[in-house]
């Protein structure tokens, strides 16, 4: 079936980064969208990020521009998002989700990013 | 502007019809998707372009749009619709996604 699994939780120090994995199963990774979302805790989606992972294409939200990258390794179908300098404030459960077929229709089961001193 | 307003919550009694309204000056050109998510899970997608419905989604989800305001629309409103719904576009150039801040819909 179709599916996006990422990586396991991570506990990182403030200004330290952090590196996020996405790897799609069941469906040409190359062909969809990935976008990134985040959700701190008890607080609403907010969008991050995309990329084309045929073509490698990204584009960031204005709010994460230069402190944030995604990229992707089409050989294992995986994306990754890779966070800079990071904040108390960016403690969140980090989501990725794919455009397979009506919008962000496959999610990821979510990673938690704790940061803390 | 990117930004979409969403009601921080709605009550409805079992059985009732909710509405959740999303307002956001690039709806009329940009689709609306609707999301709901329950406590400690990934979201789910609603609603697509606007009033599309994903197969398997219920019937009693539906979804409108009139100018600058996207609905989403819950007939019979059971028990286990009872989570935080986000509604998310597009800015205006179709660059960059964005959510609505969430409604918590509570069944009475």
């Amino acid at each position: 079936q179709v599916q996006l699994v990422q990586s396991g939780a991570e506990v990182r120090k403030p200004g330290a980064s952090v590196r996020v994995a996405c790897q799609g199963s069941g469906y040409r990774f190359t062909d969809f969208y990935i976008h990134w979302v985040r959700q701190a805790p008890g607080h609403g989606l907010e969008w991050m990020a995309w990329i084309m992972p045929g073509s490698g294409v990204t584009r960031y939200a204005p709010k994460f521009q230069g402190r944030i990258t995604v990229s992707r390794d089409t050989s294992i179908s995986t994306a990754y998002m890779d966070v800079r300098k990071l904040k108390s404030d960016d403690t969140a459960m980090y989501y990725c989700a794919a455009t397979y077929f009506y919008g962000m229709d496959v999610w990821g089961q979510g990673t938690t990013v704790i940061v803390s001193s | 502007s990117s930004e979409l307003t969403q009601p921080p919550s709605v009550s409805v009694a079992p059985g009732q019809t909710a509405t959740i309204t999303c307002s956001g000056d690039a709806l009329p050109e940009e689709n609306t998707y609707w999301f709901q998510q329950r406590p400690g899970q990934a979201p789910v997608l609603l609603i697509y372009k606007d009033t599309q419905r994903p197969s398997g989604i219920p019937e009693r989800f539906s979804g409108s749009i009139s100018g600058t305001t996207a609905t989403l629309t819950i007939s019979g409103v059971q028990a286990e619709d009872e989570a935080d719904y986000y509604c998310q576009s597009a800015d205006s150039s179709s660059t960059y996604r964005v959510f609505g801040g969430g409604t918590k819909l509570t069944a009475l």
